[in-house]
């Protein structure tokens, strides 16, 4: 079935550092791939999307880019501020109206 | 413009009673979504609504049960409750089906607390 693999958490990181957070997925077809975003308390935000093979998604100096040799969807930021610190959800799409979402990436960011 | 809307914000139940949780989605959106977030289990697709009608539902029992009302508005119904259905349920909308490239939008969730 289908399914999306992230990376374990917690990622510690200092303000300013750049940051990485692995998303591979499985998927029959060609999925639509997501990274949500929950900062603490709130529910889940959309951070960006891809479609199709090759696009990039950015958002708010986050960029992701959909890599169908790879199957991955690798999350990236130049460089993170505290107010980055949240879990971050990779997810995708098929297109039989559900999301399946990786178990997140807790982001912590120090001043 | 309002995002999705969910209540109650917490929620309080004893085991074997019946829960029930509600849903706005933003104003436009016919697509209704429903997620749990369990500890430890991440975020588990749990029911699909579109024009009144259940598309679709992830793998949980029949005592988790919604419907979909003619504003589009939702709840989600959870009978017997048992322990382990302590979570966080978030609600999602979309304007429509999600093969035509729409996103979906989350609301901050009912936490279901069952004791």
């Amino acid at each position: 079935g289908d399914s999306v693999t992230q990376m374990e958490g917690p990622v510690t990181l200092s303000e300013e550092a750049f940051l990485t957070i692995n998303c591979t997925y499985t998927a029959t077809g060609y999925p639509s791939l997501f990274w949500y975003v929950q900062y603490p308390g709130e529910g889940l935000q959309l951070l960006l999307k891809a479609t199709k093979a090759d696009d990039k998604g950015s958002n708010k100096g986050f960029e992701a880019t959909y890599r169908k040799e790879t199957t991955s969807f690798h999350l990236e930021k130049g460089s993170v501020q505290v107010s980055d610190s949240a879990v971050y959800f990779c997810a995708l799409d098929t297109g039989f109206q559900k999301l399946v979402f990786g178990t997140g990436t807790r982001l912590l960011v120090s001043p | 413009e309002a995002g999705v809307t969910q209540s109650p914000t917490h929620l309080i139940k004893t085991r074997g009673q019946q829960a029930t949780l509600r849903c706005s989605p933003i104003s436009g959106h016919t697509s209704v979504y429903w997620y749990q977030q369990a500890l430890g289990l991440g975020l588990q697709f749990l029911l699909w609504y579109d024009e009144g009608e259940e598309r679709n539902r992830g793998n949980f029992p029949p005592r988790f049960s919604g419907r979909q009302f003619p504003n589009y508005s939702s709840e989600l119904n959870v009978n017997a409750l048992e322990l382990e259905d302590s979570a966080l349920y978030l609600c999602a909308s979309s304007p429509g089906q999600t093969f035509s490239g729409n996103t979906i939008y989350f609301g901050e969730g009912s936490w279901l607390t069952v004791v």
